[in-house]
């Protein structure tokens, strides 16, 4: 079956600890992102993948890095510089000028 | 820069009755146009696009879309609401010429029996 994985489901940080998001998906799409869900908010942008090797920042990219070094890997690090990371997590991937197909998500929670 | 606004946090519908939920946008360049629904703890379902064509878009669960370039607005439309479709509702935007795909702040749709 085509899709987007995302793993773990429910992840908890250390203050200070670097955590990585996984984002996998086999349908093929070029291009991936990351968006951060917080509630009341709406999804906000944190990194876009067009192609492998290369990435744009989004909107709120401060204390995040992705690497994209296959396509249909999209990993995100929240790193120890990212103050408030305590959010729902999303990857999308889609094609050039189609609609993002969405993962499952993954919930971060700060301890 | 590109933007969307859904100007409603909420809308309130009674069963049956037609529904309608805004969206505005701001692109420079052709706009694609995407409607997305949340249901609570979960990921993002596509409802509907619009890339070009026809400006009535249909898409799932009865839902459609009416493309206003004027207006640059995309209204999402369903004739006769369900309860199960209470939901948050997400409109986005993506210029053709950059990829970069933006939503708006989201519109919780409540609809009553």
């Amino acid at each position: 079956d085509g899709g987007i994985t995302q793993s773990p489901k429910y992840l908890f940080r250390k203050e200070g600890q670097n955590v990585t998001l996984s984002c996998e998906q086999n349908l093929n799409h070029d291009a991936m992102y990351w968006y951060r869900q917080d509630p009341g908010q709406g999804l906000r942008l944190i990194y876009y993948s067009q192609i492998v090797n290369d990435f744009q920042k989004g909107d709120i990219a401060e204390g995040y890095s992705v690497s994209r070094e296959k396509k249909e890997s999209f990993p995100l690090t929240v790193t120890s510089a990212q103050k408030n990371p305590t959010a729902f997590y999303l990857c999308a991937s889609s094609t050039r000028g189609g609609g993002g197909f969405f993962g499952p998500g993954t919930r971060l929670t700060v301890l | 820069a590109q933007s969307v606004a859904q100007p409603e946090d909420q809308v309130n519908v009674a069963e049956g009755n037609p529904l309608t939920v805004k969206c505005t946008y701001s692109v420079s360049g052709n706009p694609y146009l995407f409607w997305y629904v949340q249901y609570p703890n979960r990921g993002l379902q596509f409802l509907l696009k619009y890339i070009t064509g026809d400006n009535l878009v249909k898409g799932s669960y009865g839902f459609e879309a009416e493309f206003n370039k004027s207006q640059t607005s995309f209204h999402l439309k369903k004739p006769s609401a369900l309860v199960s479709d209470s939901a948050l509702y997400f409109c986005a935007v993506t210029a053709s010429n950059t990829g970069k795909l933006i939503f708006g702040q989201g519109t919780t749709l409540q609809v009553k029996p």
